[in-house]
């Protein structure tokens, strides 16, 4: 069965460090993976998905990630924190149904 | 583009009663849209798959009866939570696929949050 696991359920940085957001998935076909950020009280908002083609990944607010079969891994980066981009981090994978498989999530803390 | 709203953003309903949470895709049509169930500090679980014009398939544990969900049109799904109780408090999220499964991509609601007293 597919499943997702994001290692961290929280991770705090300082203001400018590297962000690093770890996930690691299990599937028996090749997946698509996807990391969402969700706001207090809002809905999710993509970031960025990888589908096939170039394995690294750029998506918005300068965050990119890596599909590293051999791994396992699709892990979210950005090089320099903003204190906006506190908030709650999904990665998920989705089957050919369509259907998507989260992650717990892991809150980013961004210190000043 | 690829907007999906959800209404109403939050609602406060008694033990007992019925409450219907809307999601409609604004700038595209769905012919699948997925409901989500959300508590506090955890993640996302899929309730259901609402199909325009067919019945929804719900994932295992989750009670038809008691979460209704029509597809009427393309663009719009809802979910009715029938005879609520408190336990039913959360945040209801839906999704909505533009390709019908081949994008493998949704864009997400705003989210609905549903209390029960």
């Amino acid at each position: 069965a597919q499943s997702v696991t994001q290692l961290g359920s929280h991770v705090s940085v300082s203001e400018g460090a590297l962000v690093l957001l770890r996930c690691n998935y299990s599937s028996s076909v090749p997946p698509y993976l996807f990391w969402y950020v969700q706001y207090p009280n809002q809905g999710l908002q993509l970031l960025l998905k990888y589908t096939t083609g170039a394995t690294l990944v750029k998506g918005i607010n300068g965050f990119e990630a890596e599909f590293k079969k051999s791994e396992t891994s699709f892990h979210l980066t950005k090089p320099s924190a903003h204190m906006s981009d506190a908030a709650e981090y999904f990665c998920a994978s989705s089957s050919n149904t369509g259907k998507l498989i989260f992650g717990q999530g892991t809150t980013l803390q961004v210190k000043p | 583009g690829a907007v999906v709203s959800q209404h109403p953003s939050w609602v406060i309903c008694k033990s007992g009663t019925s409450v219907k949470i809307e999601c409609r895709s604004l700038d595209f049509q769905a012919t699948t849209m997925f409901w989500y169930r959300q508590f506090p500090k955890q993640s996302l679980m899929l309730m259901a798959t609402s199909n325009e014009g067919s019945k929804a398939t719900y994932e295992q544990g989750v009670e038809k009866d008691k979460f209704l969900i029509n597809h009427a049109s393309l663009t719009l799904s809802t979910l009715t939570v029938t005879s609520a109780h408190p336990e039913d408090s959360s945040f209801y999220i839906c999704s909505a696929d533009p390709l019908a499964g081949h994008s493998y991509e949704q864009y997400f609601g705003p989210g609905t949050r549903l209390t029960v007293t």
